[in-house]
């Protein structure tokens, strides 16, 4: 089944203990991004990656790290995490041309 | 860099009649694609519809078309004889190289 898998679904955390979301797909896609979703501002972009080795700022990067060593992976690094990165985060990918992108089942990041 | 608006932070309508959720957006980019997203209270995200800055006509699927007004910047999802399964909330999107989203808009149908 072709998905976008996302781990965890939740996590609630400490200020400052670094985390990992992992993001995977199995479509073979270039483009992968992560978004975070916050009452009243939609969907931010934090990073995205039009292919392997390949990553660019989006709108709110502050305190994240992105890699992407292999094509199907993505993960999202929080190095010192802080209560204003509590928030709903979706994984995304897509072919790079006009394909919609096809969303992970998000996870919703709780810091303390 | 390109910007999203939707207008509307909530939208209200019977069910069975048909309702319009507006986006506006901003680019210098002649090439571009134009995205409408649904996000039930489930929170996955749900593709509805497509339509590309070069397409001539409005895209259509189903009950949901995309009101292309490529002067104006604007493209508004309209969607047909609503049902009580539409409410959720629907995002609409633009792809020039990565693709950015507005705040969104929650609909709700009621009976």
């Amino acid at each position: 089944e072709a998905q976008v898998t996302q781990n965890p679904r939740y996590l609630i955390t400490v200020t400052g203990k670094k985390l990992t979301v992992t993001c995977s797909q199995n479509m073979n896609h270039e483009y992968m991004s992560w978004y975070r979703q916050d009452p009243g501002l939609g969907l931010r972009q934090i990073y995205y990656s039009m292919n392997v080795e390949v990553t660019d700022k989006g709108d709110v990067p502050e305190g994240y790290k992105v890699s992407r060593k292999e094509k199907r992976n993505f993960p999202l690094i929080l190095e010192s995490p802080s209560p204003n990165q509590t928030s709903l985060y979706f994984c995304a990918s897509s072919h790079r041309d006009s394909s919609p992108l096809h969303f992970g089942n998000g996870t919703r990041l709780t810091v303390t | 860099a390109q910007k999203i608006t939707q207008t509307q932070p909530g939208m209200f309508v019977q069910e069975k009649e048909a309702v319009t959720l507006d986006c506006t957006y901003d680019t210098s980019d002649p090439s571009y694609g134009l995205f409408w997203y649904k996000q039930p209270s489930s929170g996955e995200m749900i593709f509805l519809i497509y339509q590309g800055s070069y397409d001539q006509q409005n895209a259509t699927e189903g009950r949901y078309s995309l009101n292309f007004q490529k002067a104006r910047k604007s493209a508004n999802l309209v969607i047909s004889a609503s049902q009580l399964g539409d409410s959720a909330m629907y995002f609409c999107a633009m792809r020039e190289n990565d693709m950015r989203f507005g705040a969104g808009t929650r609909l709700t149908v009621k009976p």
